[in-house]
């Protein structure tokens, strides 16, 4: 699975857009990219993937740059519930093996 | 999204002894789950993938005689510490892969603290 950086931390204004970036190019064409956030002592919870469109749920919206070397996750309206660590993570196919988790961005939502 | 519960979410033991972790996904059927540890401060590290029927798969440096692991259904999967010392203690989250959709995400459990006195 290809690697990705983050930057290990970032704030963010209560209400504001939380914008968070990742690097990944080494990805190759058949690796999806996972968003996962981590609450403390929680387990991971899922966010959003994508291939290489840009996706939108109800929890946050992903952009995937036209060559897919990097991505940004995008908390559109943060609270202080979204404070957390929030994981990047590549992986194959889906279906194929699990997750290798990185380091993460700790976001902290400020009132 | 899918439903994955560990059991228990914290347990206090005492050194030498063992303890077991269960792992269960409650509305649908995994034939993979993963077990992950995780210590203070730090990313969570893959230990080891429970296949259903088979024996389980250790990442390298994983005592596998240390970290028993049964998958003996499709919606439970336990690991058991084994002689467990203070060094164990730690943050053990399962993950299956699954749920109705079966579109590939992994989903993962409440975690279950450890620790070893």
């Amino acid at each position: 699975d290809a690697k990705t950086t983050q930057p290990p931390s970032m704030d963010c204004a209560e209400g504001r857009a939380a914008n968070l970036p990742c690097n990944h190019s080494t990805i190759s064409g058949n690796e999806y990219v996972y968003w996962y956030r981590q609450i403390h002592s929680q387990g991971p919870q899922y966010i959003i993937h994508g291939l290489k469109n840009n996706e939108t749920n109800e929890m946050a919206s992903l952009i995937i740059t036209e060559d897919r070397k990097s991505s940004t996750l995008i908390l559109p309206h943060a609270t202080l519930r979204d404070t957390a660590v929030y994981y990047c993570i590549v992986r194959g196919p889906a279906g194929a093996n699990n997750l290798f988790f990185g380091t993460g961005t700790r976001l902290t939502v400020i009132p | 999204g899918a439903v994955v519960s560990q059991h228990p979410s914290w347990v206090i033991c005492k050194s030498g002894t063992s303890v077991k972790i269960e792992c269960r996904s409650l509305d649908f059927q995994a034939t993979t789950m993963f077990w992950y540890r995780q210590f203070p401060k730090q990313s969570l590290m893959l230990m080891a993938t429970s296949n259903e029927g088979s024996k389980a798969t250790y990442e390298q440096g994983v005592e596998k005689d240390k970290f028993l692991i049964n998958h003996a259904s499709l919606t439970l999967s336990t690991l058991t510490v084994t002689s467990a010392h203070p060094e164990d203690s730690s943050f053990y989250i399962c993950s299956a892969r699954g749920g109705k959709w079966n579109t590939g995400e992994l989903f993962f459990g409440e975690g279950s603290r450890l620790t070893v006195l």
